[in-house]
């Protein structure tokens, strides 16, 4: 079974500051992880996704994330907030089932102050 | 650039009426799957479907629960006797293959029991 924790409901960083939105995941085979963010009112954007390549994962909007299996994580970064960052960001692992569901973390609220 | 459509976009419906939400995945795509949203909670799977079965469902998706692929371009949901539990946001994604595992998220049916 898979699982995914996101440490943090709520982050806020100035506009301009580093944006670090952390995410532990746990899976029984080797995972493949994924960042989703949602604007309000909005479906789900696939901002970046790890699938057993490179371990430092570049995405769209100057996201970024690395996969450190001995930490088991797979934060979120990126080196200067926007405004238009505010959101709600979701990690989530793929299954190893045969259609390989997503299992979501809890998400983080971002807030970017000006 | 192609995306998931989902119809409609909210949808008001009396404790124990059916209702039927629909989705147009993405033209090549083989997996398609049904999520939700508890206002406040996570996204939590529901049902994927492939090759015009279930492949894989989680325990949310009970006997009220049924996904039928009509035509070839649509996918839907049915809620068979709804509950006010059953408000949530329901999203549904589609992806091209399992390898990458990668889904692409239509933007949502509001769905709210009274």
């Amino acid at each position: 079974a898979q699982s995914v924790t996101q440490l943090g409901s709520h982050v806020s960083v100035s506009e301009g500051a580093l944006v670090l939105l952390r995410c532990n995941y746990s899976s029984s085979v080797p995972p493949y992880l994924f960042w989703y963010v949602q604007y309000p009112n909005q479906g789900l954007q696939l901002l970046l996704k790890y699938t057993s390549a490179a371990t430092l994962v570049k995405g769209i909007n100057g996201f970024e994330a690395e996969f450190k299996k001995s930490e088991t994580s797979f934060h979120l970064t990126k080196p200067s907030a926007h405004m238009s960052d505010a959101a709600e960001y979701f990690c989530a692992v793929s299954g190893s089932g045969s259609a390989r569901q997503l299992t979501f973390g809890s998400g983080t609220q971002l807030t970017v102050l000006p | 650039e192609p995306e998931v459509t989902q119809t409609p976009s909210h949808q008001v419906t009396q404790m124990g009426q059916e209702v039927i939400l629909r989705c147009v995945p993405i033209s090549n795509h083989l997996y398609f799957y049904w999520y939700r949203q508890i206002l406040g909670q996570k996204v939590e799977f529901l049902v994927s479907f492939y090759n015009n079965e279930i492949s894989e469902e989680s325990e949310i998706f009970d006997d009220q629960f049924s996904v039928e692929r009509p035509d070839g371009s649509n996918f839907t949901l049915k809620i068979r006797s709804t509950k006010l539990e059953d408000s949530a946001m329901y999203f549904c994604a589609s992806s091209v293959d399992r390898s990458s595992g990668e889904q692409y998220f239509g933007p949502g049916t509001r769905l709210t029991v009274t």
